[in-house]
């Protein structure tokens, strides 16, 4: 069965310090990748997607990037954190695009 | 489509009873819809899901009910248990935009035992 891989849980970083949360699945070979971000009261708002290493779309133009190292690895960065970067950054993974997807715990992010 | 809301709607039902949790989407175009429940702190759990040429899919304990003509979209939850209690929310996704799928804020289910 396949499982999908988040880290850290939780993480409080300075306003401009970098970021980098991780994300692996395990279980499947070339899935879809996806970095959501979830602000309290709102829905998922769709950061970037991948359909393979080294492939990354942007959905929303910010301080963040992703990139995708490994058919299996999925990495959210920022160079200098913002206080609106605070949030639950989940990631998820589908067989093909357009399929469900399924997201792994997530992780609670505090800039102070 | 997405609310910009702060405060999601709340559903309060007494544990045993059947609960419906709706959802209305935004674009005619959609042709996939999915429901996800979310326990406080967690990632959101498939639950169930419906394409467009159906108007009804049921799971364990759970059917969806797909209304077209009003855009609407419906999750329910038979003999609903205190386990039940979480966030529910719909996404939408269309063929033509394989990675892009359009989740609304939620529902706020509270189970009372």
């Amino acid at each position: 069965s396949q499982t999908i891989h988040q880290w850290p849980a939780t993480l409080v970083q300075p306003v401009g310090s970098p970021l980098s949360l991780e994300c692996t699945v395990e279980g499947t070979s070339n899935p879809n990748l996806y970095w959501y971000r979830q602000a309290a009261g709102r829905g998922l708002q769709l950061l970037f997607y991948s359909v393979g290493i080294g492939q990354i779309s942007s959905e929303v133009p910010q301080n963040l990037s992703a990139s995708r190292p490994q058919d299996r690895q999925f990495i959210l960065s920022s160079k200098k954190l913002l206080l609106s970067d605070s949030g639950f950054y989940l990631c998820a993974w589908s067989a093909h695009p357009g399929d469900e997807q399924y997201f792994g715990p997530g992780t609670r992010l505090t800039v102070t | 489509g997405e609310s910009v809301g702060l405060h999601l709607p709340t559903l309060s039902v007494q544990e045993g009873d059947n609960s419906i949790i709706n959802c209305a989407y935004s674009n005619s175009a959609s042709d996939y819809f999915i429901w996800y429940k979310q326990e406080s702190g967690k990632g959101p759990q498939f639950i169930i899901d419906i394409r467009s040429n159906m108007d009804k899919r049921q799971g364990q304990r759970v059917t969806v009910l797909l209304n077209k003509t009003v855009k609407h979209l419906s999750l329910q939850i038979a003999a609903t248990q205190p386990g039940d209690s979480a966030v529910y929310f719909c996404a939408e996704g269309r063929s033509n935009t394989g990675n892009q799928f359009y989740f609304g804020t939620g529902t706020s289910l509270t189970v009372i035992p």
